[in-house]
């Protein structure tokens, strides 16, 4: 079964500084992942998606990924942070088998000014 | 374009009541979907349907039916309301590339 995993509960970061919100994926076949950002009391919204091509992902926001196969990494950055950025993340993996999108726990992103 | 929209925002029902979460989308997707969002458990999705007239399970059904008359609606029925059922739903409807566009979600409390 296709899952993913946030090993990272929360992350905290200064404003200014970069970021980075860890995620593992574990499928079989090549995968279909994203990312999605939660802010309090709203629905998810689409950041970014890796389909195929490029290992660099640009998304909105100034938001990154880096899919790295070798590692089963899609990592989300960003190089400078933003106070507005706190908020609650998903990464997502999309079963080909069942074309179910399975999410991980999230990791709340706080960034201090 | 309204999206994805939900009503109603909040409910409080007693244990053993009924009610329907609903659902719709402006963009004509086929798929659509409902999870549930629980604090340390991400999305857990409850149902879901590929086009008007198919609905399928998805990994926490009980408790819960769905019907998908129009490619517009899908609502969200609660049989018998249990406290375990106490959470955040969200809709959600999924474009062609495979982007997922969410509803602003409902907060639900079984007493």
């Amino acid at each position: 079964a296709q899952s993913v995993a946030q090993p990272e509960d929360q992350v905290n970061v200064a404003e200014g500084n970069p970021l980075t919100v860890k995620c593992t994926y574990s499928v079989s076949g090549n995968p279909y992942l994203f990312w999605y950002v939660q802010y309090p009391n709203r629905g998810l919204q689409f950041l970014l998606k890796y389909i195929t091509g490029d290992n660099l992902v640009k998304g909105s926001y100034g938001f990154e990924a880096e899919f790295n196969k070798s590692q089963t990494s899609f990592h989300l950055k960003k190089p400078s942070a933003l106070v507005s950025d706190s908020a609650l993340y998903f990464c997502a993996v999309r079963d080909r088998d069942t074309d179910k999108l399975i999410f991980g726990t999230g990791t709340r992103l706080q960034v201090f000014p | 374009n309204a999206g994805v929209t939900q009503t109603p925002k909040f409910q409080v029902l007693k244990t053993g009541q009924s009610m329907t979460l609903q659902c719709a989308q402006d963009m004509n997707h086929e798929y659509m979907s409902w999870y549930r969002q629980d604090p340390g458990m991400g999305l857990r999705l409850i149902h879901y349907s590929v086009g008007a007239g198919i609905t399928d399970q998805g990994e926490v059904p009980n408790g819960y039916n769905v019907s998908r008359s129009t490619t517009e609606d899908f609502p969200l029925r609660l049989l018998s309301a249990a406290p375990s059922q106490t959470s955040v739903y969200f809709c959600a409807s999924r474009s062609g590339l495979g982007v997922q566009y969410f509803g602003p979600g409902t907060r639900l409390t079984v007493t």
